[in-house]
């Protein structure tokens, strides 16, 4: 399976955009680039995912780079909610067993500051 | 509030008890997860469920055994564990792809079980 390589740790200050970035040099062109995020004694939350092309929901935007190697999760503007860990993960859409496997990675863990 | 229900919240055993985790899902999903997170690490996947048939076991040792009565349940059936598997035990459910595969669907979690074994 494609890994993917994010920061352990990113700090922002509330009511500020964050970049969430993540790096994915192996990504193949079925894998699809989902973002789940957890917060503290939650299960992990979904929050986006794309293919190729720029996405955006009511909770973020995820803005892939042309070559699929590197995507990047926006938070327009953090709140002291948003504290929490990000993984991002790539899901193939081959029709198998692997379309179900969701690898969990280290994750962001961000901080907010108020 | 989740649409993925668990039960219970929390769960202390020893290691010969008999004890079940409870999933539950009405969103119409055909495939369910179950996930082991220990502390501080990411969750790991330990079974899938598509179409109530098992069709993922990630090498999970036998004391854990899956159960699938339905489409819309999920239970993880626990016998002589060991404190090493002391976690959170999270469920998850997604849709499926008519034509197979998940990789487009996203899943939906619970807040988990959370186990202790004396």
């Amino acid at each position: 399976d494609a890994k993917t390589t994010q920061p352990n740790s990113m700090e922002s200050n509330e009511e500020e955009p964050v970049h969430l970035p993540c790096n994915h040099s192996t990504i193949s062109g079925t894998d699809y680039i989902h973002w789940y995020r957890q917060l503290p004694s939650q299960g992990p939350e979904y929050v986006i995912h794309g293919l190729t092309s720029n996405v955006n929901n009511r909770m973020a935007s995820l803005a892939i780079a042309e070559d699929r190697k590197s995507s990047t999760l926006i938070l327009h503007r953090a709140t002291l909610r948003d504290a929490a860990v990000y993984y991002c993960i790539l899901r193939s859409s081959y029709r198998n067993n692997a379309g179900n496997m969701l690898t969990f990675g280290g994750g962001t863990r961000l901080m907010v500051k108020p | 509030d989740t649409e993925v229900t668990q039960t219970p919240k929390h769960l202390v055993m020893g290691m010969t008890n008999k004890k079940s985790l409870k999933c539950e899902q009405h969103m119409g999903h055909r495939a369910m997860y179950w996930y082991k997170q220990k502390a501080k690490k990411p969750p790991e996947l330990m079974f899938v469920y598509s179409y109530e048939k098992l069709s993922i076991n990630e090498s999970v040792p036998s004391r854990f055994s899956p159960e699938c009565p339905n489409s819309s349940l999920l239970n993880l059936h626990l016998h002589a564990l060991q404190p090493e598997d002391s976690a959170l035990y999270l469920c998850a459910s997604s849709q499926v792809m008519v034509f197979g595969g998940a990789g487009n669907q996203p899943q939906h979690f619970g807040d988990g079980t959370r186990l202790s074994i004396l």
